[in-house]
């Protein structure tokens, strides 16, 4: 079975600019969640999605949002990019919103 | 606040040396405790879930055990392909949410 997709795996970006991820989940996953990592430290929680509703939201600010479509993949906008936002975002799927989450390898971003 | 933190940041291992990973918590009510492991340019791979003090999981050369305040991987006669980032993370937020509260990891390198 195919695990979770995630694309584009990297993406360079300048500042101002927008730009959308993009997840698909594990088969039969409903739940979705995006993660920011920075090089060196633990993932970041950014939001959970679930039937498509969204179910929590981490510390980002508003230019950070979210969506999930009928099919259950996932996407991710930010909105006028800063330096800052250059990180491993992640994607990943759940049967429930408090099951093991399975793991995208990721998309890198790159600001200049 | 729930919080995360995993000890030591690095650790250098001899093939067949055993040893354990530290990962402290804080956390109002513990809804779970996840394992993973991440190599360089991946996302975390799934590991093991803890739910309650007392419980223990073995997979190969890896066993996790959970305390009330903490939580050990245990790597017995570890080999130089068990080198990564291992993750912990929480199971955070109200039980409407999987938010999943990561600690900063601990980078081991298994030395043939």
């Amino acid at each position: 079975d195919a695990g979770v997709t995630q694309s584009p795996t990297h993406l360079i970006k300048t500042r101002g600019q927008h730009v959308t991820l993009r997840c698909s989940p594990i088969s039969g996953h409903k739940s979705v969640s995006w993660y920011q990592q920075v090089l060196g430290q633990g993932p970041q929680f950014i939001f959970q999605y679930y039937e498509k509703e969204e179910r929590g939201r981490g510390n980002f600010p508003d230019r950070f949002s979210a969506r999930q479509f009928p099919n259950y993949s996932s996407e991710l906008n930010v909105n006028a990019l800063l330096l800052g936002d250059s990180a491993l975002y992640l994607c990943a799927s759940s049967l429930d919103k408090g099951q093991p989450q399975h793991f995208g390898d990721g998309t890198r971003l790159s600001i200049l | 606040e729930d919080q995360v933190t995993q000890s030591p940041e690095a650790l250098r291992l001899q093939e067949g040396e055993s040893s354990s990973l530290n990962c402290s918590y804080t956390v109002s009510g513990l809804r779970g405790l996840f394992w993973y492991r991440q190599d360089p340019g991946k996302g975390p791979e799934f590991l093991f879930t803890l739910y309650s003090a007392g419980e223990e999981k073995e997979k190969e050369r890896l066993k996790a055990t959970l305390t009330k305040k903490e939580s050990f991987l245990h790597i017995t006669a570890p080999k130089p392909e068990d080198s990564a980032t291992y993750l912990c993370a929480l199971l955070g937020g109200s039980g409407n949410t999987g938010k999943l509260i990561f600690g900063q990891g601990t980078t081991l390198q298994v030395k043939p």
